[in-house]
């Protein structure tokens, strides 16, 4: 089944600061790939997503790249404020294990220090 | 309003006791998922159901079972808790080719 690997495990900057999450996965017929964000004591919130036919897309703040060939996504957040504190999922979606599962990484715990 | 809505939001039970939890979406969704997150943060995927058809993940205990009366609800039975089961349930919804919204989840703490 696809395996998801997110790297760096843990992130802590200063507010303003940049920061790049790389995801990386296994089954090369995953063809969305949306992210979310857990904050603290909150509910998992979607916050982006690309599709396998494009290779970049942005958001305000929010930058996801995307390597077809390599299997490999990374999110890029500019101008960091504490409040992109979260856990921050990458959740590749597999089309072999029925159409609709979401398999996600282990997750990048972001803090950005005031 | 329309979300995933879970309850309770927190159980305390002791091991060997039967739990549920319950799970409803005002989303007009098609699917209804159940998923585990563990202390440290990782998500499994446990269940899915769709238009009557359930996906489970092989490697749920067969304790778990969901249960659904229509497509805005699927709940969750455990029918003899165990102390590994301690964990945040998380239910969520999507409709077709869409994302995923969460609701905020059922603590368990089993004791």
């Amino acid at each position: 089944g696809e395996q998801v690997e997110q790297l760096p495990s843990s992130l802590i900057v200063q507010e303003g600061a940049s920061v790049l999450i790389n995801c990386s996965y296994t089954d090369s017929a995953s063809v969305y790939f949306p992210w979310y964000k857990q904050e603290p004591g909150k509910r998992l919130q979607f916050i982006i997503d690309i599709r396998s036919n494009m290779e970049r897309k942005q958001n305000q703040r929010l930058t996801l790249l995307f390597d077809k060939k390599t299997k490999h996504l990374s999110l890029h957040i500019t101008a960091t404020q504490p409040g992109d504190s979260a856990i921050y999922f990458c959740s590749p979606k597999p089309a072999s294990s029925g159409s609709w599962q979401l398999i996600f990484g282990s997750g990048t715990q972001l803090t950005v220090m005031p | 309003e329309t979300a995933v809505f879970q309850t309770p939001n927190y159980h305390v039970t002791q091991v060997g006791n039967e739990v549920s939890f319950n799970c409803k979406q005002t989303l007009g969704h098609d699917t209804m998922y159940w998923y585990k997150q563990d202390s440290k943060k990782l998500l499994k995927i446990m269940f899915s159901y769709n238009n009557k058809q359930l996906i489970v993940n092989e490697t749920v205990p067969r304790r778990f079972s969901p249960q659904s009366s229509d497509k805005a609800h699927l709940n969750l039975r455990i029918k003899s808790v165990e102390p590994e089961d301690s964990a945040v349930y998380l239910c969520a919804s999507s409709g077709q080719n869409s994302d995923y919204t969460f609701g905020s989840g059922t603590r368990l703490l089993v004791i």
